[in-house]
């Protein structure tokens, strides 16, 4: 079975201050992809980042980074210098096995104040 | 390049109606999944279509069901509908060839509401 944690429901930062958002997932299989997803208000998911179980490697786009530790099975989301824009949804998402369908988190609520 | 739409962006139907919603893919991806997302949750995955036969099911009842057409468009339908179906539908299409690394792109759902 898979399952993906997101313990942190709400996130309130200030302007400029760098936030980390949680991601603990579960699966057996030893082939797997993990995905982050913004949903703004609008409702819409926006596709952030994809990782594969094989690359343990951290990765940088910008002002965003993820960290994924297969030892804690785990896949942090980290955005630096936050901005207002950056209020949304955030989801955390596994792909594995021979299932097709991505499982989501339960999302966080990330709100950035001016 | 074209990406997602949904249609329509908002639905209000009674109790025991039944409702479609439709789906045209992002160019080029040939496999549409839906997917349910009530208010303050995650998505969660009802059916995928890859060349019009359904290639993988959540766990929905058979009263919602789906079809995909041969341009890769794809329509969900459900019968019989109850008040807690209530909620924001979402398509995404992507293409199989990368097979578990294939990236879900989402439309701007549908947002249906059951009195």
């Amino acid at each position: 079975a898979q399952k993906v944690t997101q313990a942190q429901t709400e996130i309130s930062v200030v302007e400029k201050e760098d936030v980390t958002l949680d991601c603990v997932y579960e699966t057996r299989d030893t082939t797997y992809y993990l995905f982050w997803y913004k949903q703004p208000p609008s409702g819409e998911l926006v596709f952030l980042i994809r990782r594969n179980s094989f690359d343990e490697q951290n990765e940088i786009s910008g002002r965003y980074s993820w960290n994924f530790q297969k030892s804690t099975s785990s896949f942090n989301f980290t955005i630096t210098a936050s901005q207002v824009v950056d209020s949304a949804v955030y989801f955390c998402a596994l792909n594995s096995g021979s299932a097709r369908q991505l499982t989501f988190g339960s999302g966080t609520q990330l709100t950035v104040l001016p | 390049e074209t990406g997602v739409t949904q249609s329509p962006t908002h639905l209000i139907k009674t109790r025991g109606q039944q409702v479609t919603l439709r789906c045209s893919s992002q160019s080029g991806h040939n496999t549409v999944s839906w997917y349910q997302q009530a208010l303050g949750q995650g998505p969660q995955f009802i059916f995928q279509y890859y060349r019009e036969e359904e290639n993988g099911r959540g766990n929905f009842p058979p009263r919602f069901s789906g079809l995909q057409f041969p341009n890769y468009s794809s329509e969900l339908n459900v019968n019989a509908l109850e008040l807690d179906d209530s909620a924001l539908y979402l398509c995404a299409s992507s293409s199989p060839a990368g097979g578990l690394r294939e990236t879900q792109y989402f439309g701007p759902g549908t947002r249906l509401l059951v009195l």
